[in-house]
């Protein structure tokens, strides 16, 4: 069973950056049909997608975000992070690390995210 | 404001069938079956309940249901249950630059 698990600072000032590490247990983040990704929710508000890792290193990012992140994945430690810089109080949320699997059969394509950290609620504050 | 459109809330008495909409455009849900649904109880991480339109993982109840129609994609819930009250969010695969797009989340309540 996969598993991911969020860590970090719960609480950072304004205008410094934010950094998050995912662990991943029970898989590889090596494995070839799965992109490491963060996602986030403020508080009483609906999700949005922050970006994904390949395990080469190739990234993707939400354009509204691209500026400030910078997502990178150490394979040797099966661990993918997050870091978001020049935080201010919009960028509180709870962080999630996901799984988004893709990949095709002969019948069919799919796109999905099956595997969810816990969440950590991250506050930008002085 | 989401780039999906849902209803914020629902609500449904036990037994009952209830659908949640969630409206796109063409660069989405309009043209590709990359809709998914997640069910989250507060406090819970997101729960992936319905991939593909149609596709329930293993061990999600056959009582949920997804479906779509152009731009809107739909799920059902029939023969509601206590345990089904919670947030409903939307997600689908854009062929914009915001590759991931979610929508606001609906709130079900169970009567």
């Amino acid at each position: 069973q996969v598993q991911l698990q969020e860590s970090g600072p719960g609480l950072v000032k304004p205008s410094e950056t934010l950094s998050l590490t995912c662990t991943v247990s029970g898989g590889s983040v090596r494995s070839g049909n799965y992109f490491w990704s963060w996602i986030r929710q403020p508080p009483g508000k609906g999700l949005e997608w922050i970006g994904f890792i390949f395990h080469s290193g190739t990234t993707n990012y939400n354009p509204s975000l691209k500026s400030r992140v910078t997502l990178s994945i150490d394979t040797s430690k099966n661990q993918f992070s997050l870091k978001l810089t020049s935080a201010t109080a919009a960028d509180t949320a709870v962080y999630y690390c996901a799984r988004l699997s893709v990949g095709c059969d002969s019948t069919s394509c799919h796109r999905r995210y099956d595997y969810w950290g816990q969440g950590t609620l991250v506050t930008v504050s002085s | 404001q989401s780039a999906l459109t849902q209803p914020a809330s629902v609500s449904g008495s036990p037994g009952q069938s209830i659908t949640i909409s969630c409206t796109g455009s063409n660069s989405d849900i309009g043209s590709f079956n990359y809709v998914s649904w997640y069910q989250q109880h507060p406090g819970k991480a997101p729960k992936l309940i319905i991939s593909d339109v149609t596709s329930r993982p293993s061990g999600v109840s056959d009582r949920f249901s997804g479906s779509k129609s152009g731009n809107t994609a739909s799920l059902t819930i029939s023969g509601l249950q206590a345990d089904d009250e919670a947030d409903y969010y939307c997600g689908s695969y854009s062929s914009t630059t915001t590759l991931e797009l979610f929508g606001g989340g609906t709130k079900l309540t169970v009567l």
